[in-house]
């Protein structure tokens, strides 16, 4: 059973800093790996894609990375801003193209 | 612009009542996802379908929860009874898989704010 972990729960940086958010799984048979930002009371919005053949994606500030044969990716936010604040979840697609996701992490950046 | 439809977006009912949950997912689209989400547990899947068919719903309690696809542009979400433990927040994701084997990209709705008093 594919088991999807994101540690640490909570994240506060200050306003500018880069920072990494990490994701691990323990089935390296995915298709691709889907980072997600949810803001409270809202739905999950798509940041970034990255296919299972793949080793990183880029889309403006932040660069999604992935190491499919350790069961590690990493979701880099480069000069924070506080409009960053949101929980971010990362979900793998496995077999037969069950999503499973982690529990999040959700960032504050102060101002 | 593409977006995946959830009704209602807020439910509040007594115990004991049926709630019926639906899902609009983006036309074209062949996998319908159903998932809970709460503090304690984060997203958990419930059941997902692919063709309309059920794929895997292994995650829902089956004397309560059931869920349909009557055509490709409707899924439904039913729990009767409803209980209290059941409040949470219901999302469906829906997403394209063009041939068995491929990767697929998940959109999400709003969500269905479910509270069961």
């Amino acid at each position: 059973k594919q088991e999807v972990t994101q540690i640490p729960a909570a994240l506060s940086v200050p306003e500018g800093e880069n920072l990494v958010l990490n994701c691990s799984f323990t089935d390296s048979a995915i298709y691709n790996l889907q980072w997600f930002r949810q803001d409270p009371g809202k739905g999950l919005t798509s940041l970034l894609l990255i296919q299972s053949s793949q080793r990183e994606q880029t889309s403006g500030r932040l660069n999604a990375s992935l190491d499919k044969s350790s069961g590690r990716s990493t979701l880099y936010i480069a000069a924070s801003q506080p409009g960053d604040s949101a929980t971010y979840l990362c979900a793998v697609n496995g077999a037969n193209s069950k999503l499973t996701f982690g529990k999040g992490i959700t960032l504050s950046v102060r101002p | 612009d593409a977006r995946v439809t959830q009704t209602p977006r807020h439910k509040v009912t007594e115990m004991g009542q049926e709630v019926t949950m639906r899902c609009q997912p983006i036309l074209g689209h062949n996998t319908v996802f159903w998932y809970r989400q709460t503090m304690m547990q984060g997203l958990e899947l419930l059941a997902y379908f692919r063709n309309r068919a059920p794929l895997d719903d292994s995650g829902m309690p089956k004397d309560r929860f059931s869920a349909e696809m009557p055509d490709a542009t409707l899924a439904t979400l039913k729990i009767q009874p409803s209980e209290p433990r059941d409040s949470a927040v219901y999302f469906c994701a829906s997403g394209l898989v063009p041939k068995q084997g491929a990767s697929l990209k998940a959109f999400f709705g709003q969500g269905t704010r479910l509270t069961v008093v």
